[in-house]
This record gives C-alpha cells, sequence and structure tokens, in this order.
C-alpha cells in the first residue's frame, strides 16, 4: 500500500528565509511523487514532480524538491521564502504501474511572516 | 490548453435536499477524471473516479454518486443530503498521454448543508 507522511501540520519562516515543507513516503516500487499548493478557498495547483533521474526537480514560483531514495523523503524547497507563498502544500505519490491512484498526505500549512 | 470547470462555486443546501455538481474538461480527449472531497481545509478524501463515459468506481461507501454521461463531464449527485456532506469537492483530471499522469484541479466547491 501507498503512503504519504507530512510530519510537519504548520511550518513557520520569515520572509526572506530558506523554507523547507518536508514530505516521506512508502510504496513498493519506483515512486512518482508530486507537490502541490492550495491558495484558501482555490483548488489545489501543480507545483512539480520527480519521475527518475536527477534527485532535484525544479518547479514552478522557484519552488524545488529533493527525492531521496535512501531516507524515502522528497522535501520542498525555496532559498527565500515570500509573503505570498503562505499557503497550504500537499505532497502526493504514486506508483510506477498504471491503475494505481495518487496518496495525498495530510497537508502542511506554511506561514510566511513579514 | 486544457481548462477544468466547476460550478457552482458555492452552494448552501437544507439537509435532505438533492445535490447536483458539475465538472466539465476542455482541451482534451478521453482524460481520467476524480472527485475529491476536503475537509476542514486540510487532507483530500478521494469519492469517485472515471477512466470513461458511464465508467464509475467509488472509493468510500457514502451517500453520493457519480455519473460521467459525456467524455468530458463528471457529475456528484445526491438524493438527500446529510450535514456531513458539508464540504470542499475538488474535481480533477489527467491527460493518459502524460508520463506519468499529473492531475490537475478544477477551482472547487464549496458545499454546506444546513
Amino acid at each position: 500500500a501507498q503512503s504519504v507522511a507530512q510530519p510537519e501540520d504548520q511550518v513557520n519562516v520569515a520572509e526572506g528565509n530558506p523554507l523547507t515543507v518536508k514530505c516521506t513516503y512508502s510504496v513498493s516500487g519506483n515512486p512518482y511523487l508530486f507537490w502541490y499548493v492550495q491558495y484558501p478557498n482555490r483548488g489545489l495547483q501543480f507545483l512539480l514532480k520527480y519521475i527518475t533521474g536527477d534527485n532535484l526537480v525544479k518547479g514552478s514560483y522557484g519552488f524545488e524538491a529533493e527525492f531521496n531514495k535512501s531516507q524515502t523523503s522528497f522535501h520542498l524547497k525555496k532559498p527565500s521564502a515570500l509573503v505570498s507563498d503562505s499557503a497550504l502544500y500537499f505532497c502526493a505519490v504514486r506508483r510506477e504501474d498504471y491503475g494505481q491512484n495518487f496518496v495525498f498526505g495530510p497537508g502542511t500549512r506554511l506561514s510566511v511572516l513579514p | 490548453s486544457q481548462t477544468i470547470h466547476q460550478w457552482p462555486a458555492t452552494l448552501v443546501q437544507p439537509v435532505g435536499s438533492p445535490l447536483s455538481l458539475e465538472c466539465t474538461v476542455e482541451g482534451t480527449s478521453n482524460p481520467n477524471l476524480y472527485w475529491y472531497r476536503q475537509a476542514a481545509g486540510r487532507g483530500l478524501q478521494l469519492l469517485f473516479y472515471s477512466v470513461g463515459i458511464g465508467q464509475i468506481s467509488s472509493e468510500v461507501p457514502q451517500n453520493l454518486s457519480a455519473s460521467r454521461p459525456q467524455d468530458r463531464q463528471f457529475i456528484l449527485s445526491s438524493k438527500k443530503l446529510l450535514l456531513s456532506d458539508s464540504g470542499f469537492y475538488l474535481c480533477a483530471w489527467e491527460e493518459l498521454a502524460e508520463a506519468p499522469e499529473t492531475q490537475y484541479f478544477g477551482p472547487g466547491t464549496r458545499l454546506l448543508v444546513l
């Protein structure tokens, strides 16, 4: 079975500081990993995904994520946080073999303080 | 480019009344379609998914049903709403030609059952 954990319910960071939102996963076989962002009363927006290859994946709005197979992690990062980055962030995983749906983590609320 | 629409954006309904939420996708053919519910601004619960016209899979037994009368139309229904049906309903689609498939979300419908 697949599962995703986002160990932090809330992350607070000062504007201009680097941010990290953590994600760990459990899946048999090769994983496909995704990050989404949700602003209040909006749908989820796709940020980036890991398929294979380079462990550092770059996405939208200056975000990047690092895949670590040995630690089964896929942490989301940004070098310099903006107040406008404040939102709810979801990590998701799906298996390489099709037919399995996405499994989403519980979400992490990011607050960037001015 | 592809777009996904949901309506209505907001809905307030009394307990016991019927429900119909609509989702349509433009700019793609034969997408997989999904209905999720998000409670209290947190985790996503997969309700239904469809791989084609008339093909519906239910993930959680509940008071709701789904139908796909056309290739790019996905409808979520209920004959009698319960208080527990309140939440934020999200429709998503995925492009089968893209590997791995990424799910793209609509703007959502906020349902309040009183």
